[in-house]
């Protein structure tokens, strides 16, 4: 079965420095990957994704992320964080399966940002 | 607006009692999916639909039911067989079928409490 872990729980960054948040994740085929964000009390809200092709991926809101096979990675980056980036940030993987297409997500990773 | 409508927002459970969360989408998606949201674990899916009058089991449907009358409503019973049934409901839709467009779209959540 897919796995997909988050090793950071809580991370604390400056406004205007830069962000990294890991994911990993266990499949055995070329998965599908995306990223969602959670305000408090809200909805997820798809950040980017990957399916195929330019390991680099853009999303919105400046992030992007880079699919690493030979290291099981899907690691979310952004140059410069806003203090409206402060929230949630789920990694998932996707499988299509007969039933059709179930993800399976990370635990979460909290992001605090200081002003 | 297309979107993914949820309701109530807060919803309250007394104990040996069913209740039933509303799921209402009008993306003209096939696809809808009901997940659990504890702290600290992520979304873990609780049953998912791909057609009108089909559903099947996600990893945790014990305590649950649902049904899908309609293609654009997938409601939630939380029966009194779920006893921990504090948590974060969100449903999700998406098309059905593989490739770039499958991407699951998500409702602000409900939110239910034990009294």
């Amino acid at each position: 079965a897919q796995s997909v872990t988050q090793p950071d729980i809580h991370i604390t960054v400056s406004e205007g420095a830069s962000l990294e948040l890991r994911c990993n994740y266990s499949y055995g085929a070329t998965p599908y990957l995306f990223w969602y964000v959670q305000s408090p009390g809200q909805g997820l809200q798809l950040l980017l994704k990957y399916f195929s092709g330019d390991t680099l991926v853009q999303g919105i809101k400046g992030f992007e992320a880079e699919f690493k096979r030979s290291q099981s990675s899907f690691n979310l980056r952004k140059p410069s964080v806003h203090w409206s980036d402060a929230a949630e940030y789920f990694c998932a993987v996707g499988l299509f399966t007969g039933g059709g297409n179930k993800l399976t997500f990370g635990t979460g990773t909290q992001l605090k940002v200081e002003l | 607006d297309g979107g993914i409508t949820q309701s109530p927002k807060y919803l309250f459970r007394k104990e040996g009692q069913n209740v039933t969360l509303s799921c209402e989408q009008n993306l003209n998606h096939d696809a809808m999916y009901w997940y659990r949201q504890d702290p600290g674990q992520g979304l873990r899916l609780i049953y998912y639909s791909q057609i009108v009058n089909d559903f099947q089991k996600g990893d945790i449907a014990e305590g649950y039911s649902v049904s899908r009358e309609k293609k654009e409503s997938f409601p939630l019973t939380v029966t009194s067989a779920q006893k921990n049934p504090t948590a974060f409901y969100l449903c999700a839709s998406s098309i059905s079928g593989r490739g770039s467009k499958n991407i699951q779209y998500f409702g602000a959540g409900t939110r239910l409490s034990v009294l």
